[in-house]
């Protein structure tokens, strides 16, 4: 299985250009986050899908936007990218009681 | 103040050595907690979960102390492979987990 995948691996965007990071997940998972690690600040939670049709913000949802596609797939969108956007992006999903299943992350520079 | 906090370390410790990692929370509403191991550049993977009445899994062991709202993580007999960044976790209520920033471990031959 391939678990949760995320594309691109790596992107460089200029200030105010657009970009949607997708994310997908094999194991039929209810529950899907986006999360962004920057240093110093651990991972935080941007915004989450509780199920197939729903989507809530996070701690830091600000110049973000989701759509959970299906079941699979959960995609986040800049619609106008900015410096302090640059960060490490990480898709995971969870199931349950199980624990999360992070994606390899997206590596986003912002200039 | 975060709502789970770590010593961002680095600890660095020999081969062989014991090492140990705390971590506070500060919601006392915390469900369950849960110890990540991040290696350099890649994602967070689940090392282990943590009970009340504390739990191991060959050498390491965690530990949950709720009047106190702290957890521990013990290593036993380091490898020069645990060298990486450990996540402590806390789970809330609807499945949120919030991440502390991490504690880096250094283990020289």
């Amino acid at each position: 299985n391939a678990g949760v995948t995320q594309t691109p691996k790596f992107q460089v965007l200029k200030t105010g250009q657009s970009m949607t990071l997708q994310c997908a997940q094999d194991m039929n998972h209810n529950s899907m986050y986006w999360y962004r690690q920057d240093p110093g600040m651990g991972l935080r939670l941007i915004y989450y899908s509780a199920s197939e049709g729903t989507t809530d913000k996070g701690e830091v949802p600000n110049g973000y936007n989701v759509s959970r596609l299906n079941k699979r797939e959960f995609s986040l969108r800049l619609e106008s990218a900015a410096p302090s956007q640059t960060s490490v992006y990480f898709c995971a999903s969870r199931h349950h009681r199980d624990g999360y299943t992070f994606g390899s992350g997206t590596r986003l520079t912002v200039v | 103040r975060k709502e789970v906090e770590q010593d961002p370390g680095p600890f660095n410790v020999p081969e062989g050595a014991t090492v140990a990692f705390n971590c506070t929370y500060s919601n006392s509403a915390s469900q369950s907690f849960f110890w990540y191991r991040q290696d350099c550049r890649k994602e967070p993977k689940l090392l282990m979960s943590v009970y009340s009445s504390g739990n191991e899994d060959g050498r390491f062991t965690a530990q949950l102390n709720r009047a106190s709202q702290y957890i521990s993580l013990l290593i036993r007999d380091s490898k020069l492979s645990d060298s990486a960044t450990y996540l402590c976790v806390a789970r809330y209520a609807g499945n949120m987990l919030t991440f502390g920033g991490g504690t880096r471990l250094m283990v020289k031959p």
